[in-house]
């Protein structure tokens, strides 16, 4: 069955360093989204691709970079981690049309200390 | 710009009681719309969505929503509740003038009383 995943499941690090979570989607759909949850804000979206080589600042990209070099896979990468990002991350990915559902992994639990 | 509101940040409500959770939205053009559900420690499942035709929406789980263009409602409800309906759900809007983005609400968390 097709699928979305993200690595590590949860992960702590320290101010200052660079940290990458990774998804993977096995739909092979175009659109990829990272959002951050947090409590009172439900889910604010930092980045998303609608495909290779593309990517878009979301609302709240500050901090946050990724890339796309293949269909299946959108990392983040946090350049110098903060504690103000210490957060649930998740992703998720849809086809190209307005109206499609997206598909969320199973989130990240980043602690920043 | 577009947003959702959630005005219920908890509700409680006893095991095959009735349950309705409101969500309005603001959305400059024909929207999509959105409900979704997240048990502890997992992602985001789709209940339904609208995005054009009958306003009101059956979905998984016995849950239902109706669209109300004149009030910017769209509104979740279920007949019985259960135990496993505990959860927190959360109401987006998108759609093609938004390039498929979504703005989600900020939640309702649901307890559910025996």
């Amino acid at each position: 069955d097709a699928e979305i995943t993200q690595s590590p499941r949860h992960k702590i690090t320290e101010t200052g360093r660079q940290v990458t979570l990774a998804c993977h989607q096995t739909w092979n759909h175009n659109n990829m989204f990272w959002y951050r949850q947090d409590l009172g804000h439900g889910l604010r979206l930092i980045h998303y691709s609608y495909g290779v080589q593309d990517t878009n600042k979301g609302e709240v990209s500050d901090g946050y970079s990724v890339s796309r070099s293949n269909t299946e896979d959108l990392p983040l990468t946090l350049e110098s981690a903060a504690s103000s990002q210490t957060s649930v991350y998740f992703c998720a990915s849809s086809e190209s049309s307005g109206a499609d559902t997206q598909y969320f992994g199973p989130g990240t639990r980043l602690t920043v200390l | 710009a577009q947003s959702v509101t959630q005005p219920d940040i908890h509700i409680t409500v006893s095991e095959g009681a009735s349950l309705e959770l409101r969500c309005n939205y603001s959305y400059g053009a024909t929207p999509y719309l959105f409900w979704y559900v997240q048990s502890p420690g997992q992602g985001l499942q789709l209940l339904l969505k609208y995005f054009s035709g009958d306003t009101l929406v059956q979905g998984i789980k016995g849950f239902e929503a109706e669209f109300k263009r004149s009030q910017s409602s769209f509104n979740l409800r279920k007949p019985s509740v259960h135990w496993s309906d505990a959860a927190e759900y959360f109401c987006a809007v998108g759609g093609k003038a938004a390039g498929n983005k979504l703005t989600f609400g900020g939640g309702t968390r649901v307890l559910v009383k025996p």
